[in-house]
């Protein structure tokens, strides 16, 4: 399967600054890309979805304003996590898909401590 | 997409199979199964997909009733590394069909 890189793997900041999560999508052109987020002991839930070239979609209750997604390339999107908060603290894992591909392939996370 | 339904936990002897179900018994017609798994503090690891037919890879078997609403992953030889999350997931397919996870199911395989 595809190699999904995430950087940093993990990271511990501020209250009030903001982070900046790369994805990287080493072999496979990935013309959409998938954010989501996982709080202890719970299930992945998406955050958005994002198509190389164009704005990504947000879920619902998810403030765009504050996660904010590039997905400038086949290879890369970044999610910057504007002002964190310690509500912030999560594990955020990114996801790649192509054109004609059945499954998602995930990176191995990244672990935000917002202090 | 299709609900799916897992039980919560299994446990497993190592080097036994570990049959995992999953009920999904709205799918419809177009809809895919997807098996992915999540080893603590990692990312998903995707497994086996199908559509009607029985699948098999490196990983694992999966075996989908004839009138697809339920399936069971196998792993033939599990080992204490297969000790994960689960999950089952039903959709579409494609690029740009979003994956729902469930609770899943946590598979502990004991030595």
């Amino acid at each position: 399967g595809a190699v999904v890189s995430q950087h940093p793997s993990w990271v511990i900041c501020k209250s009030g600054t903001s982070v900046k999560i790369e994805c990287r999508s080493l072999d496979f052109q990935a013309t959409t890309m998938f954010w989501y987020r996982q709080f202890p002991k719970q299930s992945l839930m998406l955050m958005a979805t994002s198509n190389e070239g164009s704005k990504a979609t947000y879920e619902q209750g998810v403030e765009k304003d504050k996660f904010l997604i590039n997905h400038a390339s086949l290879t890369l999107s970044t999610l910057t996590v504007t002002s964190a908060h310690p509500e912030d603290s999560s594990f955020y894992i990114c996801s790649t898909a192509g054109q004609g591909v059945h499954t998602q392939y995930f990176g191995p996370g990244t672990r935000l401590t917002v202090l | 997409d299709a609900k799916t339904t897992q039980p919560t936990s299994m446990d497993c002897a190592e080097g036994r199979a570990a049959n995992l179900p999953c009920n999904h018994s709205t799918i419809s017609g177009n809809e895919y199964v997807y098996w992915y798994r999540q080893i603590h503090s990692q990312g998903p690891q995707y497994i086996i997909h199908g559509l009607k037919n029985n699948e098999t890879n490196e990983m694992a078997s999966l075996i989908i009733t004839e009138d697809r609403k339920s399936s069971t992953l196998i792993l033939p030889h599990a080992t204490l590394r297969d000790t994960a999350v689960y999950y089952c997931i039903v959709n579409s397919g494609g690029s740009n069909y979003k994956l729902t996870f469930g609770k899943g199911t946590l598979l502990t395989v004991n030595p």
